[in-house]
This record gives structure tokens, sequence and C-alpha cells, in this order.
């Protein structure tokens, strides 16, 4: 079975704090996804990575920043965490190209 | 970038009645999928389905990419089914990387 493993499922951060979000998976993936769901939005997608070293921005990648220096961790990092970033945030990985795509089990945080 | 609609936006059954649920989208697409969103907020693979169909106990799914649209079944619908259900398509073309567009979901609920 695919496993996609985020570090921590609910998580409560100060305002102005680096926040630092973990995601692992054990499927030697090449593609790597960070989204973020809110009430009345859906999930949009923050940042991606196709490869090691690799990354791209999606739809709302401001506030954000991403690392990927093992092809089996990609690390979503907000520089100074604000309270528009209270959300759930979803990791998800895949095979190159346009193949089927597994989820981890979500991080819910608040910043406060 | 593509345009993913489902429909209905809301869904209240009883338990063992059928439901159809409908995804739109506005371009070929080389990957769509249909997840449910458990109570805890992870995403839980039900179909990849960027074309035919498949069956999978009592939840079946076609796609007929040439018309944009894709049908999740449930039949003998149960209180288990109950969450949110949703369609995410990724764009035909090589530099998409799988990246998915969600929609807005459906949200049923079975009664007992």
């Amino acid at each position: 079975d695919v496993k996609v493993t985020q570090s921590s499922r609910y998580l409560v951060k100060r305002t102005g704090e680096k926040v630092f979000l973990e995601c692992v998976q054990d499927m030697d993936h090449e593609n790597m996804f960070w989204y973020r769901q809110d009430p009345g939005l859906g999930l949009r997608l923050i940042y991606f990575s196709y490869d090691v070293k690799m990354k791209e921005k999606g739809d709302i990648p401001e506030g954000y920043s991403v690392s990927r220096e093992k092809k089996e961790r990609f690390s979503l990092i907000l520089e100074s965490a604000s309270t528009n970033q209270t959300s759930m945030y979803l990791c998800a990985s895949s095979f190159f190209g346009n193949t089927e795509a597994f989820f981890g089990q979500g991080t819910r945080l608040t910043v406060v | 970038g593509i345009q993913v609609e489902q429909s209905p936006p809301d869904l209240i059954l009883q338990e063992g009645a059928n439901s159809t649920l409908r995804c739109n989208f506005s371009d070929s697409v080389n990957n769509l999928q249909w997840f449910h969103q458990n109570p805890w907020g992870q995403l839980i693979n039900l179909f990849y389905i960027p074309s035919g169909t498949k069956q999978n106990g009592r939840l079946s799914a076609t796609t007929v990419a040439t018309e944009r649209y894709s049908l999740l079944y449930i039949s003998s619908s149960q209180t288990t089914d109950s969450g949110v259900y949703f369609c995410a398509a990724s764009n035909a073309g090589g530099t998409s990387y799988g990246k998915l567009t969600f929609g807005q979901g459906t949200i049923l609920t079975v009664h007992p």
C-alpha cells in the first residue's frame, strides 16, 4: 500500500513563527504536492515538485516556500506564520506524469 | 487552467438508496480521480478513471472523456458513505506534472 505520512495531524503556532510541515512517501514517487483546503475555497495547490531539488509554484504560493532535499520528503515552510494561513494542509505524491495521486492524512494548522 | 464542477453540492439520502454524483471538466484530461474525504480530513482514493468504467463493490465510476464528464454511482448507500466526495482532474499535456484541480465537492448525508 502507498503510504504518505504527514508529520503532525494538529498543530498550533503563534503569529510570526517559522513553521515546517513535513511529508514523507514510501513509494519512490517523483511528484510531490502541497495543497491547502479552506471552507468555500476548496483545495488549492500551493507548491509541487517533480524531482529532488526541483520545485514549482502552484496557484497560491505567497507566504510559503518548500524544500525537497531527498526524493521521499517534501517540506512546506511558512516563513512567518500569519492567521490567514490557518487551514488544513494536505500532501500528496504520484509517479512522474499524470498518474494516480495519493494523499496524506492532513495537518490542521491553527495560527494564533 | 482546467475547470472542474461537481453536482449536486449537497445530497441527502435514506439508507439503501442509490445516488449519482457528477463531475464536469472543461478540457482534455489525462487524470481523473474520485476521492472520499473522511471525518478526519484524509482524502481516500476511490477511483483513478481518466476514461472508461470501473467498479469496486457498491461503488462504480464512468468517465466519458470525449464529452468531458465523469459519474460516481453509489448503490445501496450506508451511513458510513456520508462525507464529502471530490472529483479532481489534471490536464492532458506534458507539463501538467499531475497537478490536480479539484471540484468543490458533494456533501453526502445518509440517514439510517
